[in-house]
């Protein structure tokens, strides 16, 4: 089946650190998924972080960044420079959009010390 | 600008009692309709989708039902609730989905059974 496999946390990094939250995705009935990452941030609901849609691209929004890689199924999010205020829970999402299917990671939460 | 409003906030409720969870979408017509849900420390599961009056999609059986019964209001209910209905549940929507599959996410319904 689709499933979403990403970086278990919590993950803690000191504030200017570099990121990385692994996600891998299996998608067995779909050649393309359309990629996402969500965030939801202390108090506030579950947001758009970024999202790529065409295999090769690579998405960015608020210093984070992705690239949709379809050889090693991977669409793992990288930040060069942490800050405090990105100290939330990240998702990693595949959408199967032939039957309006949209799987999640588990959820990696990052804690980011000043 | 589209607003999505999810009640109620959140609930404490006895096993074997019945539950209503409600959201609406306003300034967005014929909107794609979702449900998550999330236990604790889970992964977010979809529930139902919808994407019209009066049709509902199943995807994952918990002992749930929703309605649509309205172009802009999804309600989520059972008339006996189980311990494992605790957890959160998010409503979404889509504009549709010929794009991406991007969702729209409400603030989410807190549900505790006891």
């Amino acid at each position: 089946g689709d499933s979403v496999t990403q970086t278990e946390g919590p993950v803690t990094v000191s504030e200017s650190e570099s990121l990385i939250i692994n996600c891998t995705y299996s998608a067995t009935s779909i050649a393309y998924p359309n990629l996402f990452w969500y965030v939801r941030y202390p108090g506030e609901g579950l947001q758009l972080l970024l999202k790529v849609i065409t295999a090769g691209q690579k998405g960015s929004s608020r210093g984070f960044e992705a690239t949709y890689n379809k050889e090693t199924t991977s669409f793992h999010l990288q930040k060069a420079s942490v800050q405090e205020s990105d100290s939330a829970v990240y998702y990693c999402a595949l959408v199967r959009r032939s039957n309006n299917r949209i799987f999640f990671g588990d959820g990696t939460q990052l804690v980011v010390k000043p | 600008a589209q607003t999505i409003h999810q009640w109620p906030v959140a609930e404490i409720k006895a096993v074997g009692s019945p539950l209503s969870l409600g959201c609406t979408i306003k300034g967005k017509s014929s909107p794609n309709l979702y449900w998550y849900w999330q236990a604790t420390g889970g992964t977010l599961q979809q529930l139902f989708y919808s994407i019209t009056v009066g049709q509902v999609e199943s995807v994952v059986q918990l002992n749930l039902s929703a309605s649509r019964p309205k172009d802009d209001q999804f309600i989520l209910s059972t008339e006996k609730l189980l311990l494992s209905h605790s957890g959160f549940y998010l409503c979404a929507w889509s504009p549709d989905w010929g794009n991406t599959g991007q969702l729209y996410f409400g603030e989410g319904s807190k549900l505790t059974v006891l």
